[in-house]
Parts: structure tokens; C-alpha cells; sequence
């Protein structure tokens, strides 16, 4: 079966350093986000992306963050200059284009930053 | 704001028995409700949807939508110790952003 695929699993940085993280979404999928997960907190929307561009975007999603999809199969989330609270879980996910049709997620990069 | 709230748990039920949770939602104009496991430390897993009204019945597991109420339900039947994990209510309003319920921890006693 397709699967959303990230890497990599686990990201440490420093404080203020730029990070990039990686998905390939599952081929004839349409619709792209990324979400992020506090340790013990909810799954929170950052972003979707969609025709080349971004469809939506949440509060968390401030001028640090910005996708792009470089190449037909890769979708990245860069954060600039990172701090200590984006360490998370951040889960890459994709749905075909019918309306009602389903996120499937990726396994997931566990950025710590220090 | 639109918010899905469940409640946090743990909830805790012997094996065989039927595992109830809950999912309750403030956007009426929501289109279409998923429930998803998630095992600690991994990704949501769909465990399966819901767009109408009723309920919908898959393997041991039926999900029951109710509108007029704003509520969503998730019933396992024969729970079973794999079972165990964080169940996840997921509601999509009329755009593309799917919000997410702090999640339900279920705990399956052998």
C-alpha cells in the first residue's frame, strides 16, 4: 500500500539554526500538509498546500516557517531560526482531491532543538 | 474557534468488552468526521469515517454521527489489548483544514 514517507526521523539542532524537513506524499495525491505535535499535547495544523501554493495556514505558521514543493514527489517544511518550543513531532500528511477523502500521514521527524 | 473535544481519558476496559468514546464538535457547518489511532511516540492510523448521518459499521468497529447533536461516537466491539492506544476525533469543516480532538487514551486489561 502507498504511504507518505519523511525524513528524517528524528532531527536535533541548535537553537537558531535552520532546519528542513522532508515528505514525499503518496504519488496521486493532491492536497499536502504539515501538522505538529507537542509531547502530550493535541495534533495542531500548520499549514496545506495545494496547486503549488499555500491553501491555508495557522497562527503557527509565522514568517519562520514556509513549504515548497521543489520537485514533483518532494514537499518541505524549512523552519528559519529555530527555538527551544518547536520541539515536536511533525507529521507530514496527504488526501487524493475528492472532497471528503482522508489525511494520511507520514511516520513522522522528532525535531528537538537545544 | 472551531474546537473538537474529547475526553482525555484513560479509559480503561476488560478484554471482550465494548471500548465507547466520544467526540463532540463546535463548527455545524463540518462535512465529514474521521477516527484515527495512534500508538505513543507514532503517527495517526485511520481507523475509519463518517459523512452522513447514522452509523457506520466496520469489522469490530462503528462509528455513529449525530448533526442536530454535534457528536461523533467510536464503539469497539471485543476489545482487544492491541487495541490500547489514543484514539483521535478529526472533523473537516468546508475547507481543507482538518482539526483534531486532544485524543482519547484506551487502555485494553487482559
Amino acid at each position: 500500500e502507498p504511504e507518505v514517507t519523511q525524513t528524517p526521523s528524528h532531527q536535533v539542532t541548535q537553537m537558531g539554526q535552520e532546519v528542513i524537513l522532508r515528505c514525499v506524499p503518496i504519488s496521486n495525491h493532491l492536497y499536502f500538509y504539515w501538522y505538529r505535535q507537542i509531547l502530550g499535547q493535541k495534533v495542531e495544523f500548520l499549514v496545506s498546500f495545494y496547486n503549488n501554493e499555500i491553501s491555508e495556514k495557522s497562527e503557527i505558521f509565522d514568517d519562520q516557517f514556509s513549504v515548497e514543493r521543489p520537485d514533483g514527489s518532494n514537499f518541505t517544511l524549512k523552519i528559519r531560526s529555530t527555538k527551544l518550543e518547536d520541539s515536536a513531532m511533525y507529521f507530514c500528511a496527504s488526501r487524493v482531491s475528492s472532497y471528503n477523502s482522508p489525511l494520511h500521514f507520514g511516520n513522522g521527524t522528532r525535531l528537538t532543538v537545544t | 474557534q472551531k474546537e473538537v473535544e474529547q475526553n482525555s481519558g484513560p479509559l480503561s476496559v476488560p478484554e471482550g468488552a465494548i471500548a465507547s468514546l466520544n467526540c463532540t464538535y463546535s463548527d455545524r457547518g463540518s462535512q465529514s468526521f474521521f477516527w484515527y489511532r495512534q500508538y505513543s511516540g507514532k503517527s495517526p492510523e485511520l481507523i475509519m469515517f463518517i459523512y452522513s448521518n447514522g452509523d457506520k459499521e466496520d469489522g469490530r468497529f462503528t462509528a455513529q454521527l449525530n448533526k442536530a447533536s454535534q457528536y461523533v461516537s467510536l464503539l469497539i466491539r471485543d476489545s482487544q489489548p492491541s487495541d490500547s492506544a489514543t484514539y483521535l476525533c478529526a472533523v473537516k469543516s468546508t475547507g481543507n483544514q482538518f482539526y483534531f480532538g486532544t485524543g482519547t487514551s484506551l487502555t485494553v486489561i487482559p
